[in-house]
């Protein structure tokens, strides 16, 4: 079945510098569609991007991600990391075929230090 | 908008016993889920629901059943709690296809 593998557990950086988790996935389809879900402290996951184009770059709140269905991968990036970027990030895959079950990754952990 | 009610907060069971937990929402969604979450392991998909009457298993329905009892609301039942299941598990709801999911809280269940 649709898998998704992320950056492994924790990620800390200083407060400027760029952000890059990682994210590639797995599936027999051709048409995925790639999310990335973020969950602040005490708080439920909500979505931040998705994509299904190709490489296209989605944008928001000062994120970016394109997916490269060449490569199967879907990396976050942001240019400055900011302290309330810390938070924990999930990948995850949808498709049609698969009745859109939405398939998400074991999360990476950003914690961002002044 | 909407919002995603999920109860009991705080799920404290026994060994063996079996536990319900509850999902509303009033998004008027047609898709619900039950995720689970587990630290180090990410949200795993236990059930599904496309419509109202209807259920798909997920990756981890074995010692769950669910219940779509109508389309506002989607139960989760433990059939016998286990003291290594303890963890948060999720309700989210859809318009379907490939659109944004919404999460309630999520209910903490603790195993004696």
């Amino acid at each position: 079945g649709d898998s998704v593998t992320q950056t492994e557990g924790l990620v800390t950086l200083t407060e400027g510098l760029p952000v890059m988790l990682n994210c590639t996935y797995q599936t027999i389809y051709s048409n995925p569609f790639l999310f990335w879900y973020v969950q602040h402290l005490n708080e439920s996951p909500r979505l931040l991007l998705k994509s299904f184009t190709d490489n296209k770059r989605t944008e928001h709140q000062g994120f970016h991600a394109t997916l490269h269905k060449s490569s199967s991968s879907f990396h976050l990036q942001k240019s400055s990391a900011q302290l309330s970027d810390s938070a924990l990030y999930y990948c995850a895959l949808s498709d049609r075929h698969m009745g859109y079950k939405l398939t998400f990754g074991t999360g990476t952990s950003l914690l961002v230090d002044p | 908008g909407g919002i995603i009610t999920q109860t009991p907060k705080f799920l404290i069971g026994q060994e063996g016993q079996k536990l319900t937990l509850k999902c509303q929402q009033n998004f008027n969604h047609d898709t619900m889920y039950w995720y689970r979450q587990d630290s180090g392991k990410g949200l795993r998909l236990i059930y599904y629901s496309i419509t109202e009457n209807d259920l798909q298993k997920g990756d981890l329905s074995e010692g769950y059943d669910a219940s779509r009892e109508k389309k506002s609301s989607f139960s989760l039942t433990v059939t016998s709690a286990q003291k290594n299941e303890m963890a948060v598990f999720l309700c989210a709801s859809s318009t379907g296809g490939n659109t944004e999911v919404f999460f309630g809280k999520g209910t903490r269940l603790t195993v004696v």
